[in-house]
């Protein structure tokens, strides 16, 4: 049973355009929320996160949006850039944060030049 | 470098023998995390210390598999007995209690034969 949900298996866009990354989750419990990153053979590296009392944050390129009525929540780069090319995941705590993460399956983010 | 260290970073092996992994977290992050990735699924979580104590362990944690982190620092994941679907990317993390966000290590990949 999935509680976050990455439905987009893949994703290519125009470097400079914005890529918008999905995430949904079943665990109302769910308080805490993060974007991570993976290059091939590297570990996850965070990105941004987002506690559900707030429904924006931003980063620099990075914004995350949080939809609490409608379990959603999305990744915003803008501009997009080739370095952006990578797989990113979405991951879910309760309690603060302070459960383990639950992660999606991930989106692959191609951007082309 | 202060970030997570994962050794051995490749392991090849065959069915039916032992493995270990190591994990140094960072220094003073008291949270030490370990997760499992196959190909096309995001990190599942399998357990979790804080300080010197296990705190919680997932159903995906079988018996051939036990973790420990004796004085609270490095932890090992160790595998007994391994078989074919235990061939995955070992990932290890760890964050302090007050920050939600997990550094992880660049992992360990197991491939049994």
């Amino acid at each position: 049973d999935q509680q976050v949900k990455q439905n987009s298996p893949s994703l290519s866009v125009q470097e400079g355009r914005i890529s918008i990354l999905n995430c949904d989750y079943t665990n109302s419990m769910f308080d805490y929320f993060l974007w991570y990153k993976k290059y091939p053979a590297e570990g996850p590296t965070f990105l941004i996160s987002i506690s559900s009392i707030k429904d924006k944050n931003e980063d620099g390129r990075f914004t995350v949006f949080l939809n609490k009525s409608a379990k959603h929540l999305s990744l915003h780069i803008v501009p997009s850039q080739p370095g952006d090319s990578a797989v990113y995941f979405c991951a879910a705590s309760a309690n603060s944060g302070n459960t383990p993460l639950v992660f999606g399956k991930g989106t692959r983010l191609s951007v082309i030049a | 470098d202060t970030g997570v260290s994962q050794n051995p970073r490749h392991k090849i092996t065959k069915r039916g023998q032992n493995v270990t992994f190591r994990c140094d977290p960072i220094s003073e992050h008291n949270r030490l995390y370990w997760y499992r990735q196959t190909l096309g699924q995001g990190p599942e979580f399998l357990t979790y210390f804080q300080n010197e104590a296990q705190l919680e362990k997932s159903r995906l944690l079988s018996d051939r598999f036990s973790a420990e982190r004796p004085k609270g620092s490095f932890s090992t994941l160790e595998i007994q007995r391994t078989e074919q679907g235990d061939s995955a990317m070992y990932l290890c993390a760890s964050r302090s209690i007050v920050l939600g966000e997990l550094f992880f290590g660049e992992g360990s990949r197991l491939t049994v034969l």
